[in-house]
Formats: structure tokens, sequence, C-alpha cells
């Protein structure tokens, strides 16, 4: 199994600026994703953060709103730009290895902007 | 595209009742993966359980168990003895078999468990 610690857990941003949301996975993992989780709704899929490489974002997500780095096999970090009050939201990062189905996941980032 | 549904938002049952919450997907895909995962109010994402489409045995695990319904496409939770520990958000998701290992989820059922 993998241990994901996110940071912050939780954060209050004006709209405009910006917000990086780290994640550190205590073993070398392959695949890393974010996902969106809106106030009482389901998990979305952001992007797959890969390593030493361009994300590979999924549909209505861009790289200018949603900047992802992933420098190694453990960490990786999203950015949240120039947020507006729609982007209030959980932000969970995930990891897992190829050939095993389960993914672990971070405790979230609960975004609020104001 | 892969979709999955969860058609009851909420659900609530007293302490050692059964409950059993639904989810339906659409896929095209022949060999897939398919997830029962809990989020507490902590906000931590736990796999519950897991099937594999090509294994036609339900899984099990301790009193979490599924009824998998391939040909119609359904993925049932049910779960016996409930306690209030298993208070949660419940989503069901899909993974495709080969791929990226994104997971799909369904909308989520909010369950309380009452004492």
């Amino acid at each position: 199994s993998a241990v994901i610690s996110q940071k912050p857990s939780r954060d209050i941003c004006q709209r405009g600026t910006s917000l990086t949301i780290q994640c550190q996975v205590d073993s070398q993992v392959t695949m890393m994703f974010w996902y969106r989780q809106q106030p009482g709704q389901s998990l979305t899929l952001i992007a797959t953060a890969n390593q030493g490489s361009e994300a590979t974002y999924e549909s209505g997500f861009v790289i200018d709103k949603f900047p992802i780095s992933r420098p190694n096999l453990t960490f990786s970090t999203l950015t949240v730009s120039n947020m507006s009050p729609e982007d209030s939201s959980i932000y969970l990062c995930s990891a897992s290895d190829m050939g095993n189905t389960e993914a672990f996941f971070g405790q979230g980032t609960r975004l609020t902007v104001v | 595209a892969q979709t999955v549904t969860q058609s009851q938002p909420e659900m609530s049952v007293q302490e050692a009742e059964t409950v059993t919450l639904s989810c339906t997907y659409d896929t095209s895909e022949n060999n897939y993966y398919l997830f029962w995962y809990k989020q507490p109010p902590s906000r931590q994402m736990i796999l519950v359980i897991r099937q594999e489409a090509y294994k036609q045995q339900n899984a099990t695990e301790n009193r979490f168990s599924v009824n998998f319904q391939k040909a119609a496409k359904s993925f049932s939770l049910k779960i016996s003895d409930s306690q209030l520990g298993d208070t949660a958000m419940y989503f069901c998701a899909f993974m495709k078999h080969l791929g990226a290992q994104k997971l799909v989820f369904g909308q989520g059922t909010r369950l309380t468990i009452n004492p």
C-alpha cells in the first residue's frame, strides 16, 4: 500500500491568485492523478501526472489553468491558477502502480476562493 | 466513454441492518474493473471492494459483498450487519482493464447508519 500526504489540507484564497498543492507518496509509484470534487459532487479526473513529461489532461481541463509537475516517482504538484469562486472544491491526489488496480488517495485539499 | 450512475443520493438504515447500494455503468469494454470506494467525513477515500469483470464470482470482503451482473451492467454493494463506522459517502467506480488506470466515478450515495 501507499500513504499519500497532501499539503495544504485546506486554504482560503483571494480570487485572481494561484495555489500550489503538493502530493507526496511514501513509495515510488508509476501513476499519479489529480481529481477535483466539487461541493457535494463526485470526483472528476483533472489530469494524469507523468514523470519527466507534460501531464495528460482530461477534456475540459487545460494546462494554463491547472499546471502540474511531477519531478520524480514520489512527488507531484497541482497549481490552480487565476482562481475564481468556481474553483472552490476539494482537490485530491491519487497514486497507483501499473498492474495494481488499487488506487490510493490523499486526504484532499479543501480550497475556498473568495 | 464510460459512465457510472448511482441512483440513490442518500440512504439511511439502523445499525445492524443490511443495506444495498446500487450502481449501473455503461461501457463497450469487455474487460474492466469495478470498485466501491468509501469517503468518510475525513475525506480519505478508502477502497472497500473491487471486482474484475472477467471473474464471474462476486467479490466479498468481510461484511461487504457485491452483486455483479455483467450483462445488465449492474454492480451493487451489500453491507451486512451495518456499523456506525460505515457512515460515509460511497462511490462506485470503473477502470478499464488496459490503459492509464484512470477511475470514472459515479455521483455517490450518502449512507447514514443510525444507532
